[in-house]
């Protein structure tokens, strides 16, 4: 069975950093892209960024507003997907979700979510 | 960056009736490459992740009622709940993966009448 388990959420102080990790299983891992969404509370769903898969070296993209701050990054030895955020901001609070992406058309895609980590940023 | 724009934002239909949801784009998310809209309905229910019901604007996905169904092309779509059952109350999301960033409707919420 695919399953996706994020971990390493908590409270963190505003300019702190936090690093999360989204352990996967059931797939094969290092064909498929990867995606991270978050979502404020009471808010919809927010693309954060992805990386891509090893035919693409593991490429990144990210939401304008992460980028610069946070780095997704992949150890396909392990099957995990990593969110460094740094430089937190309040308005990073929010459950953080990973997800397989659509990019390079080799996996199935959106159709497997963990149950998030809750980031909370705040003094 | 691609907007996608809901209509209704709220919308209560009857147990038993249809519920229609419309989601526009502000650019066409069909690629000519491979004839595809890139286009996804996702279903959220309180305290829970996101539900993909709906990729390429049209396939259902595995296990999902058919009494979902996805339609459009381009840069308008609909999500369609024919025969609304209690459990379908939720906000319904449409999202788009023709580009970077990935951006999503504003949601609509689906209640009991």
């Amino acid at each position: 069975d695919v399953q996706l388990v994020e971990s390493g959420g908590g409270l963190v102080q505003p300019g702190r950093s936090l690093r999360l990790s989204c352990t996967t299983s059931g797939f094969a891992f290092g064909d498929c892209s990867m995606s991270w969404f978050r979502q404020a509370p009471g808010k919809g769903p927010e693309w954060v960024g992805l990386i891509k898969n090893k035919d693409y070296r593991g490429a990144t993209e990210y939401a304008a507003s992460v980028r610069g701050r946070f780095t997704i990054s992949r150890d396909d030895s392990k099957s995990i997907v990593y969110l460094q955020m740094n430089s937190l901001k309040t308005d990073d609070t929010g459950i953080y979700y990973c997800t397989r992406d659509e990019w390079g058309g080799l996996c199935g895609f959106y159709d497997y979510w963990g149950q998030g980590a809750m980031v909370t940023v705040s003094s | 960056d691609i907007v996608m724009t809901q209509s209704p934002d709220s919308l209560a239909v009857s147990l038993g009736e249809r519920a229609t949801i419309n989601c526009k784009s502000s650019q066409s998310v069909l690629h000519s490459s491979n004839n595809r809209d890139y286009l996804a309905w996702f279903q959220q229910k309180l305290g829970q992740p996101p539900k993909l019901l709906i990729y390429w604007a049209s396939t259902r996905e595995s296990g999902v009622p058919d009494r979902f169904s996805g339609s459009g092309s381009g840069t308008d779509f609909t999500l369609t709940i024919t025969n609304l059952q209690a459990d379908d109350v939720a906000v319904y999301y449409c999202q788009q993966y023709s580009s970077s960033p990935r951006t999503f409707g504003q949601g609509t919420k689906v209640e009991i009448k």
